[in-house]
């Protein structure tokens, strides 16, 4: 079974700070997503990566960066974290097809 | 207008029937659809994949692509309550890689 994990299943951090959400994926897959889903507004792209240090921004990227320096790790980076960031954040991979994501990260910025 | 449309539902039908979920998208160029389950509380889980017309069959779960209409559809025949859920209709324009456009999902209940 792939398995995707995320460091962190609640966080609750300060206006100002830099987040950093890990998520790391077992089987090998090309591409990874980090999304954020929020009440209302459904699940929205972030970034995505289908290589070792390629990006692409998704739809909503102001405000956070990404990381891949391996394969199988893909990191999102808040910079300066901010209230409307507080959302659950979910990161996916894939290799082929659909996407398998992880238990997602819950972040309240307060 | 967004890309992938679906009725937020709720969407609520009896143990034993059959719950129909439908999904319509914009760009004619897509290959690539997906349904996604997602329980409440938790991440969302893919169940079904169609690249093709027509119909894709799996246990329960059947799947309908019609590109000249632009639209996919999701039918679980002998509906459970554990079926109770939101399903995701994801479209992406190429068939190996790049990004999914999900819509906002409909919300299924199965009452016993």
């Amino acid at each position: 079974d792939v398995k995707v994990t995320q460091s962190s299943r609640y966080l609750v951090k300060r206006t100002g700070e830099k987040v950093f959400l890990e998520c790391v994926q077992d089987m090998d897959h090309e591409n990874m997503f980090w999304y954020r889903q929020d009440p209302g507004l459904g699940l929205r792209l972030i970034y995505f990566s289908y290589d070792v240090k390629m990006k692409e921004k998704g739809d909503i990227p102001e405000g956070y960066s990404v990381s891949r320096e391996k394969k199988e790790r893909f990191s999102l980076i808040l910079e300066s974290a901010s209230t409307n960031q507080t959302s659950m954040y979910l990161c996916a991979s894939s290799l082929q097809g659909g996407e398998f994501f992880g238990p997602g990260t819950r972040l309240t910025v307060l | 207008q967004k890309e992938v449309e679906q009725n937020s539902g709720p969407l609520s039908v009896p143990e034993g029937a059959i719950a129909s979920l439908n999904c319509t998208y914009s760009d004619r160029g897509s290959q690539s659809f997906f349904w996604y389950r997602q329980y409440s509380g938790k991440s969302p889980e893919l169940i079904m994949f169609i690249y093709s017309n027509g119909d894709k069959e799996d246990g329960r779960f059947t799947a309908q692509l019609n590109k000249a209409s632009q639209y996919v559809s999701l039918l679980i025949r002998d509906s459970q309550p554990s079926d109770s859920a939101t399903y995701l209709c994801a479209v992406r324009y190429g068939t190996n890689a790049g990004k999914s456009t999900f819509g906002d999902g409909t919300t299924l209940t199965v009452k016993p």
